[in-house]
């Protein structure tokens, strides 16, 4: 079946420190990917997104690229912020079922 | 605001009781799914419904029951409850035209007791 590897954590980072967090899936087809956000008492919002292979997804800073030989969704930022502490899901959804898959997430606190 | 709606936001109850958490999808949006999130562990996929009907079934306890209403709204029903079903349960949902990805309520937190 479909499956989401991503590193648990916790990570913990200074201010602007670069910031990698690694996500392997396993799907068969052309998933779509996401990385989602928690941030403390609240639900998950879509930080950003990758619908075919080769896809960078953007959003407040953060990248990540759909690489289909790799089968890897790797979230990045070049320099990270206190206010991007919180829990990271990595997620696929596959295009036959069209049900969502996600990772364990990842614990990010940042240091000031 | 993700426009997915989940009521109650909080629910103490004691064990053996019977709870009914509610959700309202997205407008337009057909697809409900239900998550369970306890404290410090990842989503757990309870169930899926796709306009009316049951789509996909996670690892949701016989104890548990769901249904999507015709006006696309959503229960998920617990009973008999146990200390360990406390957790957050999410509602998302998905399946507008030109959307891929889910949208997440703001969750119900139960503390069984």
């Amino acid at each position: 079946g479909n499956s989401v590897t991503q590193m648990e954590g916790p990570v913990t980072l200074s201010e602007e420190a670069f910031l990698t967090i690694n996500c392997t899936y396993t799907a068969t087809g052309y998933p779509s990917l996401f990385w989602y956000v928690q941030y403390p008492g609240e639900g998950l919002q879509l930080l950003l997104k990758a619908t075919k292979a080769d896809d960078k997804g953007s959003n407040k800073g953060f990248e990540a690229t759909y690489r289909k030989e790799t089968t890897s969704f790797h979230l990045e930022k070049g320099s990270v912020q206190v206010s991007d502490s919180a829990v990271y899901f990595c997620a696929l959804r596959d295009n036959y079922g069209q049900n969502f898959v996600f990772g364990p997430g990842t614990r990010l606190s940042v240091l000031p | 605001d993700s426009g997915v709606t989940q009521t109650p936001k909080h629910l103490i109850t004691a064990t053996g009781q019977r709870v009914t958490l509610r959700c309202s999808p997205r407008s337009g949006d057909l697809s409900v799914y239900w998550y369970q999130q306890s404290l410090d562990q990842g989503l757990q996929f309870l169930i899926q419904y796709y306009n009316g009907e049951e789509r996909a079934k996670g690892n949701i306890l016989e104890r548990f029951s769901a249904q999507q209403f015709p006006d696309l709204h959503s229960e998920l029903n617990l009973s008999s409850l146990e200390l360990g079903d406390s957790a957050l349960y999410f509602c998302a949902s998905s399946g507008r035209p030109g959307n891929t990805e889910a949208f997440f309520g703001q969750g119900t937190r139960l503390t069984v007791v």
